[in-house]
């Protein structure tokens, strides 16, 4: 079976541009997380969605941060306008239903903005 | 609060040199341990789960054991490609137990 997908695997933007990762959950999970990590704070959860619905977004940093899941194979994590300290590796997980904490996380997409 | 501490940091093994890594946590009420593995440039692999104290479970040359406290992850006559990052994580209390808590991850390298 296919794992979690993730696109772009690497994107390179200037300081106020807008920026779209994607990612496709595995096939029959339905919980998915987007996650953000650096050296510094290592991995931190942005934004948890529960069959398409968000439940917990309180960990998306400001605004400028929005995440979307039109049906239950597809999310997309928006950053408007970007910044540079917004650079980092964005990962997304999905979860089985009543297992939430297991979470299989995608390859990732590096985001670096200049 | 609730916190997952791993050590050490980073591990430096020759091949065939046996370890353990250590994660302690704070939660109380646990539903769950949870190791993954990171490669560079990749995301955390999912390795084991362990839900009480005195449970064990084994994959290759790694052993995950967990107590009421802590868990340790022992790694047996290591080779290279055991080189990696290696997590530790737990869920929130409650509602919340879809938050894993992340360790700050053991690097072990591991020579030939």
């Amino acid at each position: 079976d296919a794992g979690v997908i993730q696109s772009p695997r690497h994107e390179v933007t200037e300081m106020g541009q807008e920026v779209t990762l994607r990612c496709k959950p595995i096939s029959g999970h339905n919980s998915l997380f987007w996650y953000r990590q650096t050296m510094m704070r290592g991995l931190e959860l942005l934004i948890y969605f529960n069959n398409n619905v968000p439940i917990d977004d309180s960990g998306m940093p400001e605004d400028r941060f929005s995440a979307k899941m039109p049906n239950a194979s597809f999310s997309t994590l928006k950053i408007q306008p970007s910044e540079p300290r917004d650079s980092a590796v964005y990962f997304c997980a999905s979860s089985p239903q009543g297992r939430t904490y297991e979470q299989y996380f995608g390859p990732g997409t590096r985001l670096t903005v200049t | 609060e609730d916190q997952v501490t791993q050590s050490p940091e980073a591990l430096r093994l020759q091949e065939g040199e046996s370890s353990s890594l250590n994660c302690s946590y704070t939660v109380s009420g646990l539903r769950g341990l949870f190791w993954y593995r990171q490669d560079p440039g990749k995301g955390p692999e999912f390795l084991f789960t362990l839900y009480s104290a005195g449970e064990e479970k084994e994959k290759e040359r790694l052993k995950a054991t967990l107590t009421k406290k802590e868990s340790f992850l022992h790694i047996t006559a290591p080779k290279p490609e055991d080189s990696a990052t290696y997590l530790c994580a737990v869920p929130r209390e409650g509602d919340s137990s879809y938050k894993l808590i992340f360790g700050s991850g053991t690097r072990l390298l591991v020579r030939p």
